[in-house]
């Protein structure tokens, strides 16, 4: 069965600085691994995907994620936070359940960034 | 691309009534419609799966004579909740995927807060 476990429920940065959100998955077969963003009140964003290929896979506003199988990681970063950046993130992996590939979330971290 | 519009976005209303959320993909068609529950501050929990013109396969603990979804056509799908108590007070989200490989991305409405009183 696949899982995601995303670390520290909250992460607070100041503006400008590195933004980091980690994700470790499990998965008995090759992962699909995305990341979402939620702004309150509203639904989910995709703002990047690892399936095959390159394990850097660059997304929208400036995120990136680092596909590690060595260390079943999909670890989400930013080099600089903006005050936009300040939201709930959601890691997930694909799975295939009763005949549906469907998505498994972590339970979230949310990003706050401070002037 | 790629818009999915849910509605209503809130709702309000009394206990023991029905309520219908709607989920429309604007400008593709969904294969495949998913319906996802999210308690305050907490991960989406999805409800079921759907595709058009199939019954939903609903998630083991979800009752599916509460919660009636409906995906009658490529952009349509609806789920309602019947007999609406303060427990089924939540925030509810649908998705809609297009292909039938699964290798397509799932786009998210923006969601319905539903309460009831």
């Amino acid at each position: 069965a696949q899982s995601v476990t995303q670390l520290g429920s909250h992460v607070s940065v100041s503006e400008g600085a590195l933004v980091l959100l980690r994700c470790n998955y499990s998965s008995s077969v090759p992962p699909y691994l995305f990341w979402y963003v939620q702004y309150p009140n509203q639904g989910l964003q995709l703002l990047l995907k690892y399936t095959t290929g390159a394990t850097l896979v660059k997304g929208i506003n400036g995120f990136e994620a680092e596909f590690k199988k060595s260390e079943t990681s999909f670890h989400l970063t930013k080099p600089s936070a903006h005050m936009s950046d300040a939201a709930e993130y959601f890691c997930a992996v694909r799975a295939l359940s009763g005949g549906y590939n469907k998505l498994i979330f972590g339970a979230g971290t949310r990003l706050a960034v401070h002037p | 691309g790629a818009v999915v519009s849910q509605h209503p976005s809130w709702v309000i209303c009394k206990s023991g009534t029905s309520v219908k959320i709607e989920c429309r993909s604007l400008d593709f068609q969904a294969t495949t419609m998913f319906w996802y529950r999210q308690f305050p501050k907490q991960s989406l929990m999805l409800m079921a799966t759907s595709n058009e013109g199939s019954k939903a396969t609903y998630e083991q603990g979800v009752e599916k004579d509460k919660f009636l979804i409906n995906h009658a056509s490529l952009t349509l799908s609806t789920l309602t909740v019947t007999s609406a108590h303060p427990e089924d007070s939540s925030f509810y989200i649908c998705s809609a995927r297009a292909g039938t490989d699964g290798n397509q991305p799932q786009h998210f409405g923006d969601g319905t807060r539903l309460s009831i009183l």
